[in-house]
């Protein structure tokens, strides 16, 4: 049962690159998150989709893009990446958004923009 | 500003000892404050969380204490072992996952 898959693990970037991260959950969750995780910061929501078809801004929104491809998958988009993006990303999954269900997190992508 | 301040940034405990990690909010709308788990590699993972209904709750060798008129809890991790090295997350939410709020963060070594 591999619950939150990210992929890639490690990415190095250039200023001005885009890229998509890729989250896929096998726990038949409704809901998916992004979030950015920075030292001194704790983690901090970019978008989430509290069900299939839906997608809303979080926290810190600016600068991604999100798709909820399906029930499963959830990515994540920079389309012009800056070096302020330098950050681990976390994807999560709950079964619903509301009522406080439990978060089950991905183990990160590291992403570097030089 | 961050929602949830946290402290201490770092804590060293002996084996056997106590860990104590302190959370603090302002918005008192916020009704539900898990802890999350991180080991170095890996996301964070749920270890126990409160509402404000309740003063302490309590799972092993984990309590969160609860103060809701200061607007503080805490974590205690009770005989403290290597295995609980990791760095642990406060957070608090008023209605939903989406509005989420973590803390810092604070990084426990527990040594031999």
């Amino acid at each position: 049962n591999a619950g939150v898959t990210q992929t890639p693990k490690f990415q190095v970037l250039k200023t001005g690159q885009s890229m998509t991260l890729q989250c896929a959950q096998d726990m038949n969750h409704n809901s998916m998150y992004w979030y950015r995780q920075d030292p001194g910061m704790g983690l901090r929501l970019i978008y989430y989709s509290a069900s299939e078809g839906t997608t809303d801004k979080g926290e810190v929104p600016n600068g991604y893009n999100v798709s909820r491809l399906n029930k499963r998958e959830f990515s994540l988009r920079l389309e012009s990446a800056a070096p302020s993006q330098t950050s681990v990303y976390f994807c999560a999954s709950s079964e619903w958004a509301n009522e406080h269900q439990p978060q089950h997190f991905g183990d990160g992508t590291r992403l570097s923009i030089l | 500003q961050q929602q949830v301040k946290q402290s201490p940034q770092s804590l060293i405990v002996q084996k056997g000892g106590i860990s104590i990690i302190n959370c603090a909010y302002e918005n008192t709308a916020f009704d539900y404050f898990p802890w999350y788990q991180q080991f170095p590699g890996k996301g964070p993972a749920l270890l126990i969380a409160i509402r404000p209904d309740v003063s302490e709750k309590k799972e092993g060798r984990f309590t969160i204490s609860f103060n809701k008129s200061a607007k503080q809890f805490s974590l205690h991790i009770m005989d403290s072992q290597p295995g609980d090295s990791a760095t642990y997350f406060c957070a608090a939410s008023k209605d939903n996952n989406n509005d989420m709020r973590f803390g810092a963060g604070t990084r426990l070594t527990v040594k031999p």
